[in-house]
């Protein structure tokens, strides 16, 4: 059965300070790994969708990487902003359905 | 393009009413999904719909029920409410649920059950 952990399960930084948000699955063999954003009472924005066959995917100053092989893909932001402030989640589809299990999130404060 | 929408985005029920959520989506995708999000549980799958007049469940379907009448639309109904179905609501879709597909998520309906 596939799980997603998701360690820290809060961070504050700075303003400005480059970070990485991990992710990590039990089941190597995923077809796509999805990063969202969430804001409080909102609902899931997505970030990046990384598919099986590819390393790296960047949008802007987030950049998200793969590695199947080790269960992992880690979220990049740079030059954090106080904007920057939410929940992000990651999940994988549990199969070809799509059916998406998540990880719990890692709430992000970036102060300035 | 609205996306994905869901109606109401908030509702209290007492314990052993009904009600029935909406999920509309104007994309065009085959797929739709309702998912719960509740404290130190994450975001669960309820019920899932590959296509018109399909319907399946997902990991937590109990006390739910499910239509999908039209493609644009994806119900979640309450039969009798229970306070541990208060939690907050996300519909979501794809276009076409595989592998290579991106998931679109409505607002959320927040709901209390009393």
């Amino acid at each position: 059965k596939q799980e997603v952990t998701q360690i820290p399960a809060a961070l504050s930084v700075p303003e400005g300070e480059n970070l990485v948000l991990n992710c990590s699955f039990t089941d190597s063999a995923i077809y796509n790994l999805q990063w969202f954003r969430q804001d409080p009472g909102k609902g899931l924005t997505s970030l990046l969708l990384i598919q099986s066959s590819q390393r790296e995917q960047t949008s802007g100053r987030l950049n998200a990487s793969l590695d199947k092989s080790s269960g992992r893909s880690t979220l990049y932001i740079a030059a954090s902003q106080p904007g920057d402030s939410a929940t992000y989640l990651c999940a994988v589809p549990s199969s070809n359905t799509g059916k998406l299990i998540f990880g719990q999130g890692t709430t992000l404060q970036v102060k300035p | 393009n609205a996306g994905v929408t869901q109606t109401p985005k908030f509702r209290v029920l007492k314990t052993g009413q009904s009600m029935t959520l909406l999920c509309a989506q104007d994309m065009n995708h085959e797929y739709m999904y309702w998912y719960r999000q509740d404290p130190g549980m994450g975001l669960r799958l309820i019920h899932y719909s590959v296509g018109e007049g399909t319907t399946a469940k997902g990991e937590v379907p109990d006390g739910y029920n499910v239509s999908r009448l039209k493609k644009q639309n994806f119900l979640l109904g309450l039969e009798s409410a229970a306070p541990s179905q208060t939690s907050v609501y996300f519909c979501a879709s794809s276009y076409l649920g595989s592998s290579n597909d991106e998931q679109y998520f409505g607002p959320g309906t927040r709901l209390t059950v009393t």
